[in-house]
């Protein structure tokens, strides 16, 4: 089945630096790549999502980039502010499939 | 983006009692909704896979019996944790898939989670 690696589980950065957080994922099958971010206390919000017909997509200061034939995505935020700080969690489906597998998260600390 | 419901909240029960937990999606119909354990610090857990008008899909390690879940519209899905006991206390987070576009996978949309206290 499926299994999705996300490093860094912690990133500190100061406000205004760019932040970038890289999962792995095993399945060549997964064509559906979103992204999540969870404050504490609080569900998973979907940020931004990518599928496997496109390399890149951008949504204002966030990013994120898939590269096929490595099996690798990755999520990129730049002009970090103090309200980014959050957990975010990387995640892999394929279309015939139910399951989204997560990865581990990765705690962002953006210090002011 | 798609908004996903939750109630209640947070909970605190007594050991023995049972505790349902509501999931809605207001504004799309959802065919699958997924439930999930969080611990602290840690990532989710899915516990089951529920599609509307049949019978849930329990992961591996989760007891059916314990865990109910009942999936009776395209908007609600319930999760009745029966008989808990204080190792059941934990974050439970639901989550409805939007409809698909063409062969597309619809995207999961997250409730806000319930904090379940069992004393």
């Amino acid at each position: 089945g499926e299994n999705v690696e996300q490093h860094p589980s912690t990133l500190s950065v100061q406000e205004g630096d760019s932040a970038v957080i890289k999962c792995t994922y095993s399945d060549s099958a997964s064509n559906y790549f979103p992204w999540y971010k969870q404050e504490l206390g609080k569900g998973p919000q979907l940020i931004i999502d990518i599928r496997s017909n496109v390399g890149e997509k951008k949504d204002q200061r966030i990013a994120v980039t898939l590269n096929k034939t490595a099996k690798h995505f990755s999520l990129h935020i730049t002009e970090t502010q103090p309200e980014d700080s959050a957990v975010y969690f990387c995640a892999a489906s394929e279309t015939g499939g139910f399951k989204t597998i997560f990865g581990a998260g990765t705690r962002l600390f953006v210090k002011a | 983006g798609a908004v996903v419901s939750q109630h209640p909240s947070w909970v605190i029960c007594k050991s023995g009692t049972s505790v349902k937990i509501e999931c809605r999606s207001l504004d799309f119909q959802a065919t699958t909704m997924f439930w999930y354990r969080q611990f602290p610090k840690q990532s989710l857990m899915l516990m089951a896979t529920s599609n509307e008008g049949s019978k849930a899909t329990y992961e591996q390690g989760v007891e059916k019996d314990k865990f109910l879940i009942n999936h009776a519209s395209l908007t609600l899905s319930t999760l009745t944790v029966t008989s808990a006991h204080p190792e059941d206390s934990s974050f439970y987070i639901c989550s409805a898939r939007y409809p698909p576009s063409g062969r597309a996978l619809g995207e999961q949309y997250f409730g806000p989670g319930t904090r379940l206290t069992v004393t």
